[in-house]
């Protein structure tokens, strides 16, 4: 079955741990994205990935990173997590992002973090 | 700053009722999508419009991309239980073909 798989789906964790979110896809999409999604907010971007070795900010990378090292994964730490990083995050892959060609995005099923 | 407005933030209507959903930007967008997302689930891609006038039907939804792709709607005939979710637009920037996201419309149908 084609799928996004996120985990941990769940986390309650405190200030400074560091935290890893993994991020899996099985349809060989090139493009990979992760994103945060907070009431009256909707999906704010936090880092993208075109392709393998391939990385880029989005709209709010601060406190995030990422890394691209095989086609499939792309996880998101928090080196220091503080409690404005409580939220519901949301890996999604695509096929291709380009121009009119903008492909399909694929969703996970979230993982909610509460940083206390 | 939300660079693409989604209205109304919430509605909650009786079920056999019809409703549209806004989504409007100053922005020129390449394309415009509909994600529908239900509760524990991530968003799931409904359609994208690509040409300014464009207008899709899928079902009893209707969607419609706006002359100038600053804008876009999504219209629902009679209204079902099932159609409850969250109903997020997001455009495609010309300048690096990502995407740019509404907070999203909150529909309720009551049976």
């Amino acid at each position: 079955e084609a799928q996004v798989t996120q985990n941990p789906r769940y986390l309650i964790t405190v200030t400074g741990k560091k935290l890893t979110v993994t991020c899996s896809q099985n349809m060989n999409h090139e493009y990979m994205s992760w994103y945060r999604q907070d009431p009256g907010l909707g999906l704010r971007q936090i880092y993208y990935s075109m392709n393998v070795e391939v990385t880029d900010k989005g709209d709010v990378p601060e406190g995030y990173k990422v890394s691209r090292k095989e086609k499939r994964n792309f996880p998101l730490i928090l080196e220091s997590p503080s409690p404005n990083q409580t939220s519901l995050y949301f890996c999604a892959s695509s096929f291709r992002l380009a121009g009119w060609d903008t492909g399909e995005l694929f969703f996970g099923e979230g993982s909610r973090l509460t940083v206390l | 700053t939300q660079l693409l407005e989604q209205s109304p933030q919430f509605l909650s209507i009786q079920e056999g009722e019809n409703l549209t959903v806004y989504c409007n930007s100053s922005s020129v967008f390449s394309s415009l999508q509909w994600y529908r997302q239900e509760p524990g689930e991530g968003p799931v891609l409904l359609v994208t419009v690509v040409t300014g006038g464009e207008v899709k039907k899928l079902k009893r939804l209707t969607f419609q991309f706006g002359d100038a792709r600053k804008d876009s709607s999504l219209h629902i005939t009679a209204a079902q239980p099932g159609d409850t979710g969250l109903y997020l637009c997001a455009g495609v920037r010309d300048s690096n073909y990502q995407l740019i996201w509404g907070a999203g419309t909150k529909l309720i149908i009551k049976p």
